[in-house]
């Protein structure tokens, strides 16, 4: 029952260096998010893809890039990181609202 | 105005009080509420949806206004495993979450 699955759980990169966060979800859902929840300021959209092979632009897309490979997994990267991408990154998945579920989480920090 | 506010708390509150949050939210189209829970540094996990009708599950009942815009949480004889963040949700053709009120039940 493993439910959402985010890798790696934690990561520290240099300035420009580049990465890409892996999700991969078990449940059948059709929609995927990328969150980042910064202290004071809650969880914000990044990207999201309704189903497979569509991909949108959420609240704060600049600096990433998604690819939701196939049902199950839908990545982030990051093509040139900066400290202002520290964060902690959580990706969900959902039939519908209600039935949002997170993955644990990536503590990403940028130096 | 943020869509979704809260008040950041934290609320620090004895074993067994009554403890109760507001959420206010923006955009009257906002169809469907939710509070979550999220614990520190784990990941918002899905406490229960918000009814005009009211909802109630054990010590855990929410309520939406929707004419004052606002949802509330109350929850009633708090236990120390209440101590978590608790994020408001408010819905129409996007999610947004509010930034979270912290709770802490002391012993």
């Amino acid at each position: 029952n493993a439910g959402v699955t985010q890798t790696p759980k934690f990561q520290v990169l240099k300035t420009g260096q580049s990465m890409t966060l892996q999700c991969a979800q078990d449940m059948n859902h059709n929609s995927m998010y990328w969150y980042r929840q910064d202290p004071g300021m809650g969880l914000r959209l990044i990207y999201y893809s309704a189903s497979e092979g569509t991909t949108d632009k959420g609240e704060v897309p600049n600096g990433y890039n998604v690819s939701r490979l196939n049902k199950r997994e839908f990545s982030l990267r990051l093509e040139s990181a900066a400290p202002s991408q520290t964060s902690v990154y959580f990706c969900a998945s959902s039939l519908r609202v209600a039935g949002y579920t997170f993955g644990s989480g990536t503590r990403l920090t940028v130096v | 105005r943020k869509e979704v506010e809260q008040d950041p708390g934290p609320f620090n509150v004895p074993e067994g009080a009554t403890v109760a949050f507001n959420c206010t939210y923006s955009n009257s189209a906002s169809q469907s509420f939710f509070w979550y829970r999220q614990d520190c540094r784990k990941e918002p996990k899905l406490l229960m949806s918000v009814y005009s009708s009211g909802n109630e599950d054990g010590r855990f009942t929410a309520q939406l206004n929707r004419a004052s815009q606002y949802i509330s949480l109350l929850i009633r004889d708090s236990k120390l495993s209440d101590s978590a963040t608790y994020l408001c949700v408010g819905s129409y053709d996007k999610v947004i979450f509010g930034p979270g009120t912290s709770l802490s039940v002391i012993p």
